[in-house]
């Protein structure tokens, strides 16, 4: 069964300073990666996503993550801390086998930035 | 694009109570979701559907849950019988034969 890990349940960063949020996942094949964002008594909204093709991905707000293959990873990263990305950040995958494209979710880390 | 919506978007009952949530997905979205997320956890999938099928269903979804989409538009979710242990986010995301969801904003339910 495929699960997702997120390494540290909370980040503090502050303004201007780069983030880094870690997620890894264990799976059989390498399945679709997503990263979403949860503001609060809000729903989910994609950041980026990678299915194939360049590891690399840029996601929206500056954010960008990298699928290693290899340290079965997907950490999300950011250049340049701004106030308005404290928010709740979640991992999740999908089972490229499985025809729903259901998500599995890690437990999320709650940013915060410091001014 | 209106996006997906959720009503109500706050629900507080008593414990044995009946309640019913709606998700309207993105138009023309074939596919909707459900899932539950309780207070610092990520949320978990508990049923999926394609067009008006109901094609799989979490074990989370115990007998007191039931969903429907009648029509292959508009989802609700039904309790019954509620329990403190239900309090939690209920998001609805929906797709296009993708995979990628949008989800909507959750209704919040607070049962005492």
């Amino acid at each position: 069964a495929q699960s997702v890990t997120q390494l540290g349940s909370h980040v503090s960063v502050s303004e201007g300073a780069l983030v880094l949020l870690r997620c890894n996942y264990s799976s059989s094949v390498p399945p679709y990666l997503f990263w979403y964002v949860q503001y609060p008594n809000q729903g989910l909204q994609l950041l980026l996503k990678y299915t194939t093709g360049a590891t690399l991905v840029k996601g929206i707000n500056g954010f960008e993550a990298e699928f290693k293959k290899s340290e079965t990873s997907f950490h999300l990263t950011k250049p340049s801390a701004h106030m308005s990305d404290a928010a709740e950040y979640f991992c999740a995958v999908s089972d490229r086998r499985d025809s729903s494209y259901k998500l599995i979710f890690g437990s999320g880390t709650r940013l915060l930035v410091r001014p | 694009d209106t996006g997906v919506s959720q009503n109500p978007r706050h629900k507080i009952t008593k414990r044995g109570q009946n309640v019913t949530f709606r998700c309207d997905p993105i138009s023309e979205h074939n596919r909707l979701y459900w899932y539950r997320q309780t207070l610092g956890q990520g949320p978990e999938f508990l049923t999926y559907f394609q067009n008006e099928a109901q094609l799989e269903k979490s074990r989370l979804l115990s007998d007191r849950f039931s969903a429907e989409r009648p029509k292959g538009s508009f989802s609700t979710l039904e309790i019954q019988r509620t329990e403190q242990g239900d309090s939690a986010m209920y998001l609805c995301a929906s797709s296009f034969d993708t995979d990628t969801q949008y989800f909507g904003p959750g209704t919040r339910l607070t049962v005492l």
